[in-house]
């Protein structure tokens, strides 16, 4: 079956501007997380989603950072005011179930010039 | 927090040799561990994965052990070949805090196989 999806693959963007970023999950599965890799590093966790709500987003580095998934399926990752630090590859995650096998989408490697 | 520490950071190898990458963790709270394989510009790709109350697991060339005592996992991959090269991550996730499963990783190993 389809894998994880994100759109766009690639964004380029200039400081200050707002970004969305898309995330279509594996069908039927319900936990969804985002994740941020720098280059050099492993993937570092932003936001978990069970079902509709966020039940932690304890890894978002502040409050430009939001992200919703209003139908329990696809999911944005929403960054206002965008600094040439946010520059990085934002993974997306889906998993049947909670702490279950995570599958990973692409990215999108977002540059913030 | 939890705190994964990977070695080495890069590792060489002739074609057919072994390859073996550490990971430490920790909380001792953890009580799950997947390996990522990572090509360039492409997505984390699981290999193989462990669940605490295991040993250790293999599917084909691939293994993994679990110290769960000295809070370190280990993944071996016998008979390497040039497509085992790329950049793998171990990573570690357990239910400390309000965590639902999001994964802690390392800094990740670079695996070059050379013909």
């Amino acid at each position: 079956g389809a894998g994880v999806s994100q759109t766009p693959s690639n964004k380029v963007t200039e400081k200050g501007k707002y970004v969305e970023l898309r995330c279509d999950p594996i069908s039927g599965h319900t936990a969804l997380y985002w994740y941020r890799q720098s280059l050099g590093q492993g993937p570092e966790f932003l936001i978990y989603f069970q079902g509709t709500g966020a039940a932690d987003d304890s890894g978002l580095p502040n409050d430009r950072f939001f992200a919703v998934r209003p139908e329990g399926s696809v999911s944005t990752l929403k960054i206002q005011r965008t600094e040439r630090g946010d520059s990085a590859v934002y993974l997306c995650a889906s998993s049947p179930l909670a702490r279950g096998t995570q599958y990973f989408g692409p990215g999108t490697r977002l540059t913030v010039l | 927090g939890e705190n994964v520490e990977q070695h080495p950071s890069t590792l060489s190898v002739q074609e057919g040799d072994s390859a073996v990458i550490k990971c430490t963790y920790s909380d001792s709270a953890s009580n799950y561990f997947p390996w990522y394989k990572q090509e360039l510009g492409k997505r984390p790709q699981l290999i193989i994965d462990i669940r605490s109350n295991v040993g250790e697991k293999k599917d084909q060339r691939i293994a993994v052990t679990l110290n769960k005592t000295a809070k370190h996992f280990s993944l071996h991959i016998t008979e390497t070949q040039p497509e085992d090269s790329a950049v793998y991550f171990c990573a570690a996730s357990g239910n400390y805090g309000g965590s639902q499963g999001n994964l802690i990783f390392g800094k990740g190993t670079k695996l070059s196989v050379k013909p």
